[in-house]
């Protein structure tokens, strides 16, 4: 069974600054894909960016981008220009690819507080 | 777009009581998911449904069952209610063999018990 690893249960930013959130999975596939989902206070599930195994181009989108690093089997997202809208509960998630009707699986979370 | 919708949003019940969660996918997509997030926890997965069959299950407790029905909508009934199934709990769906890899998720139903 897949795992997937979030080793900062808490991390802060200043406004307008960088932070990176770390997310390790353990896999014996090939394929498959990772997830990056935000929780606001509203509870809602939020998807800010995927990444396809295969492709070795790091995903982007907007101020927010991810570190793929395959081998290490390492996905961490990166967070630019922060703001205070981007608090959140941040999610890692994996899903296998294939044929199939795959869950999620995912990782404890990192709450993410912006400081003003 | 049409979203996936989950009913009802809060729901609250005391012990011993049962509760029935609905949710309604994204037309065309055949697949639906349930997950169950309690407090300051990640969501975990419940139980899945393809094409109205189960097709994978998770840490669902015995005194839960789902289906999903001809119009793909589907219904998690939830029996003997304990405290610990106060939760927040979601359903996703999807289109199987869809490339993007991605799961839509609702809103959520709050589930209290007390």
């Amino acid at each position: 069974a897949q795992t997937v690893t979030q080793s900062q249960p808490e991390m802060s930013v200043q406004e307008a600054e960088t932070v990176t959130l770390s997310c390790t999975y353990d896999t014996s596939e090939s394929d498959y894909y990772l997830f990056w989902y935000k929780q606001p206070p509203s509870r809602q599930m939020i998807l800010v960016i995927r990444q396809e195994a295969y492709k070795q181009q790091n995903a982007t989108e907007n101020r927010f981008s991810v570190n793929f690093q395959k081998a290490a089997k390492s996905f961490s997202l990166k967070i630019s220009d922060s703001q205070l809208g981007d608090a959140a509960m941040y999610f890692c998630a994996y899903r296998s690819s294939g044929a199939g009707s795959y869950q999620l699986t995912f990782g404890k979370g990192t709450k993410l507080s912006v400081i003003p | 777009a049409a979203g996936v919708i989950q009913s009802p949003r809060h729901l609250i019940k005391e012990k011993r009581e049962t509760a029935t969660l609905k949710c309604y996918p994204i037309p065309r997509h055949d697949t639906v998911y349930w997950y169950q997030q309690g407090p300051g926890q990640d969501p975990q997965f419940l139980i899945s449904f393809y094409e109205k069959m189960q097709s994978d299950k998770g840490s669902i407790p015995d005194r839960f069952s789902a289906q999903q029905f001809s119009d793909y909508h589907s219904e998690l009934n939830m029996s003997s209610l304990e405290l610990g199934d106060s939760a927040l709990y979601f359903c996703a769906s999807s289109l199987r063999g869809e490339t993007t890899g991605e799961l839509f998720f609702g809103e959520g139903s709050r589930l209290t018990v007390l």
